[in-house]
């Protein structure tokens, strides 16, 4: 298996541009989770998703972020529109059913200037 | 909901010598612990977990003990080799609950 692939590594991004982080989980895994990494805050929750079904959102920070999973296979992160404050790295993961085996994807580095 | 604290927030020792990160967790009912290690530029990679049900699990260099009682839980590293540098997360889980709770992470250095 391939892992959990998430696109782009990295994007730099000029303030007020809509930025999109893709995500594909590991075939299988029932649960998809969307985290944000920074030096401050260290590893956030923002959303998560149980088959394909949105399930816990309170750690979206604002309107400006959604979340979509419109099949087993494919997640999106949107952030429309990016602010500086935003730089962080994004990661996916996905776990199975039981939800041992969290696997995470290796991030996409985003850099709002 | 779950709260973990994760200690010390850096560590620093040498080759050979060994390294331990402790975590707390508040809640009781909190059944699966995992352990990450995140090297630069990377995400975090799984390397040793435990369930309640047991107190202490070993994988080679690697070993985490489970106090119930106490609701604290550790990571211990023998023998340590530059490699082993990384950042460190532990995290917990009830069987209620759909999603991880992270500490706040240790940075591991090993010197030469």
């Amino acid at each position: 298996d391939a892992g959990v692939i998430q696109s782009p590594r990295h994007e730099v991004t000029e303030m007020g541009q809509e930025v999109t982080l893709r995500c594909k989980p590991i075939s299988g895994h029932d649960y998809l989770f969307w985290y944000r990494q920074t030096m401050m805050r260290g590893l956030e929750l923002l959303i998560y998703f149980n088959n394909n079904v949105p399930i816990d959102d309170s750690g979206m920070p604002e309107d400006r972020f959604s979340a979509k999973m419109p099949n087993a296979s494919f997640s999106t992160l949107k952030i429309q529109p990016s602010e500086p404050r935003d730089s962080a790295v994004y990661f996916c993961a996905s776990s199975p059913s039981d939800l041992l085996g969290y696997t995470f994807g290796s991030g996409t580095r985003l850099t709002v200037v | 909901g779950e709260n973990v604290e994760q200690h010390p927030s850096t560590l620093s020792v040498q080759e050979g010598d060994s390294a331990v990160i402790k975590c707390t967790y508040s809640d009781s009912a909190s059944n699966y612990f995992p352990w990450y290690k995140q090297e630069l530029g990377k995400g975090p990679q799984l390397i040793i977990d435990i369930r309640s049900n047991v107190g202490e699990k070993k994988d080679q260099r690697i070993a985490v003990t489970l106090n119930k009682t106490a609701k604290h839980f550790s990571l211990h590293i023998t023998e340590t080799q530059p490699e082993d540098s990384a950042v460190y997360f532990c995290a917990a889980i009830t069987g209620t609950a759909s999603k991880l709770t992270f500490g706040t992470g240790t940075r591991l250095q090993v010197t030469l």
